[in-house]
């Protein structure tokens, strides 16, 4: 079946620029999951939603990220006034939450560069 | 907070020979533990995870054993093939609310031939 996709595969921007990148869960995954990967790091968590709402959104490094999940499905995080340190790959992960481990499957990332 | 301690690399065997990555964590309570790997050109995968202490995860002749009382979660495979070259990624979650996966910083395996 279909996993996680993401677009663009590829984004750059100049600095102070806005970007949306988009998240396609696989079907009937309630939660969503976005990280940021630094070159050479692991992912760090973003935000996460459960349906529609954000449920945990501790991750978010500053007011210029924000995220929506209107429907449940498709999720968008945005970036208001981009700046060169948002450089990095972002990740977008989905899962169903109906076991006890919570495995969670990611997409191929979006790769952000901001001149 | 919680945290994740991985080996650092990168890591350069030659086929057949024993893998070892270390791992160590901290976390304020019993976290699920996981191995994640990341091919060449693909995205991240779950390789093996453990859900409680003595647990032994394993999957494609990788093992990793859940240690509680080191606080571990070493990843072993007995006989590495030219196929395992990827960066590999321990991480934890914990069992409440967001169940939000934190990552070590991963190691960059290399096997030559």
């Amino acid at each position: 079946g279909a996993g996680v996709s993401q677009t663009p595969s590829n984004k750059v921007t100049e600095k102070g620029k806005y970007v949306e990148l988009r998240c396609d869960p696989i079907s009937g995954h309630t939660a969503l999951y976005w990280y940021r990967q630094s070159l050479g790091q692991g992912p760090e968590f973003l935000i996460y939603f459960q349906g529609t709402g954000a449920a945990d959104d501790s991750g978010l490094p500053n007011d210029r990220f924000f995220a929506v999940r209107p429907e449940g499905s498709v999720s968008t995080l945005k970036i208001q006034r981009t700046e060169r340190g948002d450089s990095a790959v972002y990740l977008c992960a989905s899962s169903r939450r109906d076991t006890s481990y919570n495995e969670q499957f990611f997409g191929p990332g979006t790769r952000l560069t901001v001149l | 907070g919680d945290s994740v301690t991985q080996m650092e690399g990168p890591v350069t065997l030659s086929e057949e020979a024993f893998l070892t990555i270390n791992c160590t964590y901290t976390a304020t309570g019993y976290p699920s533990l996981f191995w994640y790997v990341q091919y060449p050109g693909e995205g991240l995968q779950l390789l093996l995870k453990a859900t409680k202490a003595d647990d032994k995860g394993s999957n494609k002749g990788f093992e990793a054993t859940y240690r509680k009382e080191t606080t571990s979660f070493h990843l072993e495979k007995g006989s590495v093939q030219v196929s395992d070259s990827a960066v590999y990624f321990c991480a934890l979650s914990d069992r409440q609310g967001a169940q939000k996966l934190v990552f070590g910083q991963g190691t960059r395996l290399t096997i030559n031939p």
